[in-house]
């Protein structure tokens, strides 16, 4: 079980450039969330998916959109870069009755 | 809107020592509460679960409680080590079935002097 993955690991942008960040999970899980952690500000939550086919936004969902592709994936994408999304990105997952599982997160410069 | 605070920020004691770790929340309607820990420039590590019906959970050296009726949750930590170094996060999940993600506390920096 390799939990939950993410791509890249480290990434530079330019403002105004775009990415995708990639996540998926091996545990079946029904629900997937993108978080945020800044200095100071702490983890707070972006967008998230309870189920296959189901996305919702969370505390700070502005400047992202976000897929479910399936089950096991969710990715997040920033269609125009902008400084104030410097920061850390992690995926988690969960399932009823159980502990969040995060990955390993994203570290995201934007110049 | 819910809302976790952990005292204190930081901590610095020396080794051996026993120690808590404190969180409260706002809103005593939780599904269940989760400690974790971050060390530098690392992903989350999930310590422990509680679920809202249960008091205490346990796991080697790392005990925490939870009284939801006061909104409030400790971590004890036994006989500290410098390998416990890191920063300790608490975070709940509300009663909307939970999928709607956790509400993270800022956390406790704690610092084990060798």
């Amino acid at each position: 079980n390799a939990g939950v993955t993410q791509t890249p690991k480290f990434q530079v942008l330019k403002t105004g450039q775009s990415m995708t960040l990639q996540c998926a999970q091996d545990m079946n899980h029904n629900s997937m969330y993108w978080y945020r952690q800044d200095p100071g500000m702490g983890l707070r939550l972006i967008y998230y998916s309870a189920s296959e086919g189901t996305t919702d936004k969370g505390e700070v969902p502005n400047g992202y959109n976000v897929s479910r592709l399936n089950k096991r994936e969710f990715s997040l994408r920033l269609e125009s870069a902008a400084p104030s999304q410097t920061s850390v990105y992690f995926c988690a997952s969960w399932v009823y009755y159980n502990e969040q599982f995060f990955g390993p997160g994203t570290r995201l410069t934007v110049l | 809107k819910q809302e976790v605070t952990q005292i204190p920020a930081a901590l610095s004691v020396p080794e051996g020592e026993n120690l808590v770790l404190n969180c409260s929340f706002t809103d005593s309607a939780i599904y269940n509460l989760q400690w974790f820990r971050q060390d530098p420039g690392k992903g989350l590590t999930s310590l422990l679960l509680i679920q809202s019906s249960q008091r205490e959970q346990t796991s080697g050296r790392l005990n925490a409680s939870l009284d939801k009726s006061s909104g409030r949750s400790t971590l004890y930590i036994a006989a500290s080590q410098p390998g416990d170094s890191a920063t300790y996060l608490c975070a709940v999940i509300g009663t909307g079935g939970g999928a709607d993600g956790l509400t993270f506390g800022k956390g406790t920096h704690l610092i084990i002097q060798p």
